[in-house]
């Protein structure tokens, strides 16, 4: 099964740097998924990391480490369009997903 | 290019009442398919997941069902609505050869509200 956690609400002003942390236990894992979802939409994909070490995207990284399943992905330089909620989640045959950090950005 | 749409989009329904989603994937062949809910200020919930015409697998116990009558064709059902069925429904496709490791692709959801 899956058991995932992540802070439920984080706060940051505009420009500044947010670091959402996820734990997971999960069977047959395959790599961990962090997706964006805005109010009413669907979620999009941010990032995938399948290996140990941080991933890079533009102002958003991501980092795993499988032994201490344990991820976290870095919001930088944080702009107001970036307020919505970031869904953790761990890989198998199946994708399943925490219940999301929502996070807001004040100017 | 491959697309996903789901609907409707928007549906309010009586308690007691059917429920009939439908979700179609263009663009590809033979993709692993996926309904989830979302309740209000919630994560988002498994419900089905499919990976082949007519294989469906259900994550928890409810009245709703789901069924794969074509290769690209995912639909969701229920004979009698609950209130606690009200939410976000979203299908989702990812590459059947991904296999725990493709990114999941969503349609636009379907928002649900039974009264």
């Amino acid at each position: 099964g899956q058991n995932i956690d992540q802070p439920t609400e984080m706060t940051a002003t505009e420009g500044a740097i947010v670091q959402i942390n996820c734990t997971y236990q999960t069977s047959g894992f395959n790599g961990l998924f962090w997706y964006q979802q805005h109010a009413g939409e669907a979620p999009t994909f941010l990032s995938y990391n399948v290996l140990d070490g941080l991933e890079e995207k533009g102002r958003f990284s991501s980092f795993l480490s499988r032994s201490k399943g344990y991820s976290y992905l870095l919001l930088k330089e944080l702009q107001m369009k970036d307020s919505a909620s970031y869904l953790c989640a761990p890989s198998g045959y199946k994708l399943s997903f925490g219940a999301g950090t929502t996070v807001t950005v004040r100017a | 290019s491959q697309t996903i749409h789901q609907w409707p989009a928007t549906l309010v329904q009586p308690v007691g009442s059917p429920l009939s989603l439908e979700c179609t994937v263009e663009g590809t062949s033979n993709p692993n398919l996926y309904w989830y809910r979302q309740a209000a200020g919630r994560g988002l919930q498994l419900l089905f997941y499919s990976v082949g015409i007519g294989q469906i697998s259900s994550e928890v116990p409810q009245n709703l069902s789901a069924s794969r009558p074509q290769d690209r064709q995912f639909i969701l059902s229920s004979k009698k609505l609950l209130l606690s069925d009200s939410g976000f429904y979203l299908c989702a496709w990812k590459d059947y050869r991904d296999y725990g490791t493709g990114e999941l692709f969503f349609g636009e959801g379907s928002r649900l509200t039974v009264l």
